[in-house]
């Protein structure tokens, strides 16, 4: 059974960092993309940022580019989302994410980010 | 950018009645490998999104058959043809066919 735990979820204050987790089960994680899509309190999906199978092609929206920054370690099965100089609009659900070409097949549960003075 | 519009937003329906959830893309979503990147998703209140259908009309293990995708090129549908009340929550539309991934507005379902 696939499983995708998020963790280091919080509240920070605008213009502080934080890093979420992701850990992976059930699946050869070496082997697949790996996604973060974030969902702003009551509103719809926007995703944020992919990762390669190897970690050596990474993708970013627009929104995020510069600040957010995607990383995994294939030896620990795990994804990673380093956030940097985080602003309100920050403030979201972000779900670590299974990727297969062109689509999400897993998702976590989700990690709240709260940027808040 | 492709943008991904999805009519309508709010669907009312009665239980044991079909409902159909239209998706729009500002661009073809068939890649040149063959292959149409078109995702249907499900998210319950209160839970993650689940994936019900891919490359617009394969419905995932354990999705109900009541759920079926089709269209082509730009425009896509979701249909339930029968809903039951666990079908209540907000579907999304997405293309994986360019970055940055694209997702609809959703649409929520409700039973009248």
């Amino acid at each position: 059974e696939v499983q995708l735990v998020e963790s280091g979820g919080g509240l920070v204050q605008p213009g502080g960092s934080l890093r979420l987790s992701c850990a992976a089960s059930g699946f050869t994680f070496n082997k697949y993309a790996m996604r973060w899509v974030r969902q702003t309190p009551g509103k719809g999906l926007e995703w944020v940022s992919d990762i390669s199978s190897s970690g050596d092609n990474t993708y970013y929206a627009d929104s995020v580019k510069g600040r957010l920054t995607i990383s995994r370690d294939n030896s620990k099965n795990t994804l990673y989302l380093q956030m940097n100089s985080l602003r309100a609009e920050d403030t979201a659900v972000y779900y670590c994410a299974k990727g297969s070409p062109g689509t999400i097949d897993y998702w976590g549960q989700g990690a709240l980010v709260i940027v808040s003075s | 950018d492709v943008v991904m519009t999805q009519s309508p937003l709010s669907l009312p329906v009665t239980l044991g009645q079909p409902a159909s959830i239209s998706c729009r893309s500002s661009q073809s979503l068939e890649h040149s490998d063959g292959n149409t990147y078109l995702n249907w998703f499900q998210q319950r209140p209160g839970q993650s999104p689940r994936r019900l259908i891919y490359k617009v009309s394969n419905r995932d293990s354990g999705v109900p058959d009541r759920f079926s995708g089709s269209g082509s090129g730009t425009d896509f549908t979701l249909k339930i043809s029968r809903v039951e009340a666990e079908d209540v929550g907000v579907y999304y539309c997405m293309q994986g066919i360019q970055w940055p991934r694209t997702f609809g507005q959703g649409t929520k379902v409700e039973i009248k």
